[in-house]
């Protein structure tokens, strides 16, 4: 079955650090690949997504590439804000099929 | 355009008693589907609905059940609730279902005491 592997957190870093979030996953055929990300009680937004290999998403600052060769989608960032503390869920989902997540990496940004 | 509400917010229930949790998708939308979230276990996959048919579901016990109707609506019920069933309840809209990004509500909390 499909399955996600995230970076197990928490991570923690200084403001205006630079960030990587690894994920990698495993599907059978050709997966959508998404980061949806979790703020202090509320529901999942989504980040940012890739529906085909070598696509790049892109949102707020943060990209991903989504790497068919090393079946990858890591999240970046080139410099981290305070406001960017929360929990980050690599996801994907194949046709017909539910969306599948990680376990999620909780991200605290110290001012 | 209006995003994915979920009702009521937060519940308080006792052991063996059952509630019912309703979705309204973002306007256009046909596919529901929801998901458990706890410390524990994580996210994980309730069923999905599709124009009122449930096209996938999850390793949940009989006592989780869902439908959707005709205006793409949805309620999850859980009957005879047990402590572990406190979680938040999270309900994701999409246009079409499959491959198609899932907008998500802010979720239900659901306390079991």
């Amino acid at each position: 079955g499909n399955s996600v592997t995230q970076m197990e957190g928490p991570v923690t870093l200084s403001e205006e650090a630079f960030l990587t979030i690894n994920c990698t996953y495993t599907a059978t055929g050709y997966p959508s690949l998404f980061w949806y990300v979790q703020y202090p009680g509320e529901g999942l937004q989504l980040l940012l997504k890739a529906t085909k290999a070598d696509d790049k998403g892109s949102n707020k600052g943060f990209e991903a590439t989504y790497r068919k060769e090393t079946t990858s989608f890591h999240l970046e960032k080139g410099s981290v804000q305070v406001s960017d503390s929360a929990v980050y869920f690599c996801a994907l989902s194949e046709e017909n099929e539910k969306l599948t997540f990680g376990t999620g990496t909780r991200l605290t940004i110290i001012p | 355009k209006a995003g994915v509400t979920q009702t009521p917010r937060y519940l308080i229930k006792t052991r063996g008693q059952q509630v019912t949790l309703s979705c309204s998708p973002i306007s256009g939308h046909r596919s529901v589907s929801w998901y458990q979230q706890t410390p524990g276990q994580g996210l994980q996959f309730l069923f999905e609905y599709f124009s009122e048919t449930q096209r996938n579901k999850g390793n949940f016990p009989g006592r989780f059940s869902g439908r959707q109707f005709s205006n793409s609506r949805s309620e999850m019920n859980v009957s005879t609730l047990e402590l572990g069933d406190s979680a938040l309840y999270l309900c994701a809209s999409s246009f079409l279902a499959g491959k198609e990004t899932q907008y998500f509500g802010p979720g239900t909390r659901l306390l079991v005491l």
